[in-house]
Formats: C-alpha cells, sequence, structure tokens
C-alpha cells in the first residue's frame, strides 16, 4: 500500500529558531501534499496545501512567512517553522493521495513539535 | 467553524458495548472518509463512502452515507479494547482536501 514517511517524528527546539520537517512518499507520487496541525485531544485543521512545483495554497488565518512550504519534487514536502515559539508547539501531520489507489489518502506518523 | 459536527465528542463503553457515532455537516461533500487515530500516528483510514444512502460494512463497523450526502455514522458492534481510539470523519472537497470532523474519543473498558 501507499506508504508516506514523515521526519522527525519529535523535535524540541528553542524560541526563535527554525524546524524543518520532511514529508515523503516512499512508493508513489504526490503532486499534491497536504499539511495539518493537531492540538491534544482536538482534531486535524488543515494548514495548507503543497503543490508540486508551484507555490502552496494556505488555509485562511495561517502566516505564510510563519509555515514555509517547499514541494521541489513529486515525492518530497517540506514545512518550515520559522522563527518557532512556544504557540507553535503541537503534532504536525503530512498526507498525500495516491491517485492509483482511488481515494487513497495516506497519512504521515506527524511530528511532535515542543518550542522551549 | 467546523463544517463537520462529530457526536458524540467523548464516549467511554463497556466490551461488548455496542455504539454510535454521528458526523453532521452543513455542506455537501462530494465523499466522506471515516478515519481512526491512535496517540502520537497519523490517521489510518477505515472507509470511503461515495454514494447517498451507501452502506458498508468492515466487520464489526458499519458506515452510513445520508441521503443527501451531508451526514453519516459509524456503527460498532460489540466494542472491543482494541477499538479504542479517535475517530475522525472527513469530507472530501472539490479540490481534493480534506475537512476533518471534530472528532469522537472512544474507550472501550474491558
Amino acid at each position: 500500500g501507499a506508504v508516506v514517511s514523515q521526519h522527525p517524528s519529535w523535535v524540541i527546539c528553542k524560541s526563535g529558531t527554525s524546524v524543518k520537517i520532511e514529508c515523503r512518499s516512499l512508493d508513489f507520487q504526490a503532486t499534491t501534499m497536504f499539511w495539518y496541525r493537531q492540538f491534544p485531544k482536538q482534531s486535524l485543521m488543515l494548514m495548507a496545501t503543497s503543490n508540486e512545483g508551484s507555490k502552496a495554497t494556505y488555509e485562511q488565518g495561517v502566516e505564510k512567512d510563519k509555515f514555509l512550504i517547499n514541494h521541489a519534487s513529486l515525492t518530497l514536502s517540506t514545512l518550515t517553522v520559522t522563527s518557532a515559539h512556544p504557540e507553535d508547539s503541537s503534532f504536525y501531520i503530512c498526507s498525500a493521495e495516491d491517485r492509483g489507489s482511488n481515494y487513497g489518502y495516506t497519512f504521515g506518523s506527524g511530528t511532535r513539535l515542543t518550542v522551549v | 467553524t467546523q463544517l463537520l459536527k462529530q457526536s458524540p465528542q467523548f464516549l467511554s463503553i463497556q466490551e461488548g458495548e455496542n455504539l454510535t457515532v454521528y458526523c453532521n455537516s452543513s455542506s455537501v461533500f462530494s465523499s466522506l472518509q471515516w478515519y481512526r487515530q491512535e496517540p502520537g500516528e497519523g490517521p489510518v483510514l477505515l472507509v470511503t463512502v461515495v454514494t447517498g444512502g451507501e452502506v458498508k460494512k468492515l466487520k464489526r463497523l458499519t458506515f452510513q452515507f445520508g441521503d443527501a450526502r451531508k451526514d453519516s455514522s459509524l456503527h460498532i458492534t460489540a466494542a472491543q479494547p482494541g477499538d479504542t481510539g479517535l475517530y475522525l470523519c472527513a469530507g472530501v472537497g472539490s479540490a481534493r482536501q480534506l475537512t476533518f470532523g471534530s472528532g469522537t474519543q472512544l474507550t472501550v473498558l474491558p
């Protein structure tokens, strides 16, 4: 089946630093990947749609300069949290759709970001 | 604004009991999916329903899609501790993006 690999699985960083999270589709190509944010005991909130070779589409209220998305290839999208602050601490999850499997969305295992 | 509301938000039951989780939308979606998520992991797809009135069964889980394609339900028969998790419905939008419901945290006690 389709596999999406997300790294790192957890990261602790100091306030003011930047953190990059990678999302890779291992056995299929994904022209579109999605980035979500999840707070404890809450649902997933879509942050942005990552489009290969073009700019990402951000949801309302998500700062594009804060959350930089790069989708340089058909198998890799990256989310960089710039100048991180404690309120950015959250669980970040990516997903990709394997069009070949019909309605197949596969999610990464998530990244727990803690900003101290 | 949450387009998809799930109820109940929390559910704690004994092993062997039956339960139903509801997902109600203010919008029509082309299809609707149900996911189960365990702590520290990404959601795992359980089922996709596409046609209004559709019913799908996955072992002890029964999924229904409302005739108007705005509502859905998940029924679990004879729940087991292994069913414990966060259940999420998600509507598939026109741009293929998913809009997740508010989630139902299920705990099945042995």
